[in-house]
C-alpha cells in the first residue's frame, strides 16, 4: 500500500514570495491534515478536511495560508506571502474512515521550508 | 482533549527496555492514549493506542493504570533505530469527522549503543 506523498520534499525562498506543497493521501483516506511542525516543537494542525469539506481550520493564519481539496483527494497548501516565521516543516496525514478507521493517522516524510 | 506530561528526554541502552512514561491525570472516561513516535526527518508513526487495557503490539507494549491518569510505553528491546521523539496524546475516540491529534512537545529518547 502506498503512503502519503507529498512534494517538494525541499523548499527555500525569500520572504514575501509563495510557495505552495502537495499532498496525496492513501487512497481511499477521506480524513486529511495538515500539520507544521517548527523546529524543536510537536506538529501544529493547521487545518483538517473531510472528503474536500473543511472540518476545521481554526489554527490556519488565513491572512497567508490556503489549502484546497477540490475533488476529495489530493490537497494543496499555500502560503503567499511568507514571512521568515513560517520556516517550518510542512506534514500531511490522512485517516481512514467508517469500518476501516482505527484512528490512526499515516503520515508522509513532510516538506521542509526554508524562508530567508 | 486532556493535556499530557511527559519527560524531556531519557537514554536507554542499547537492548535493554525503554519505558516511557506519560502523565495524563485529566483524562475522561471516553478518552482514548496515543502514541507516535518520530524519527529524525521523517513524519510520525503511530505505535499504539489503548483505552484502560494493557495491550501489546508488534512495535511495544502500553501499560495504562487502573485510574487510567498516567501510561508507560514500553520498547522491550530498545535498538538504536528506536532513537526518536515519542509523543503521548489523549484524545476522544477514533471516529467523528472532527477527531483530531494534538501534539505535545514528547520525549526525546535516546539509545546507546
Amino acid at each position: 500500500e502506498a503512503g502519503v506523498a507529498q512534494s517538494p520534499r525541499y523548499k527555500i525562498i525569500e520572504k514575501r514570495q509563495s510557495v505552495a506543497f502537495w499532498c496525496n493521501p492513501i487512497s481511499g483516506h477521506a480524513t486529511l491534515y495538515w500539520y507544521q511542525q517548527i523546529l524543536g516543537q510537536g506538529p501544529k494542525l493547521l487545518i483538517q478536511f473531510q472528503n474536500n469539506g473543511v472540518v476545521d481550520d481554526s489554527q490556519l493564519p488565513k491572512d497567508r495560508f490556503s489549502a484546497e481539496r477540490l475533488k476529495g483527494v489530493d490537497s494543496t497548501l499555500k502560503i503567499q506571502p511568507a514571512k521568515l516565521e513560517d520556516s517550518a516543516v510542512y506534514l500531511c496525514a490522512s485517516r481512514a474512515t467508517g469500518t476501516a478507521n482505527t484512528g490512526e493517522l499515516f503520515f508522509g516524510e513532510g516538506s521542509r521550508l526554508t524562508v530567508l | 482533549d486532556a493535556k499530557t506530561t511527559q519527560p524531556t528526554s531519557m537514554d536507554c541502552a542499547e537492548g535493554r527496555a525503554a519505558n516511557l512514561p506519560c502523565n495524563h491525570s485529566t483524562i475522561s472516561g471516553n478518552e482514548y492514549v496515543y502514541w507516535y513516535r518520530q524519527i529524525h526527518s521523517q513524519g510520525p508513526q503511530y505505535i499504539i493506542h489503548g483505552l484502560k487495557n494493557n495491550e501489546t503490539n508488534e512495535m511495544a507494549s502500553l501499560i495504562i493504570t487502573e485510574d487510567r491518569k498516567s501510561s508507560t510505553l514500553i520498547l522491550p528491546h530498545a535498538t538504536l533505530r528506536d532513537t526518536a521523539v515519542y509523543y503521548c496524546i489523549v484524545r476522544v475516540g477514533y471516529g467523528g469527522a472532527t477527531n483530531k491529534l494534538i501534539f505535545g512537545t514528547g520525549t526525546l529518547l535516546a539509545v546507546q549503543p
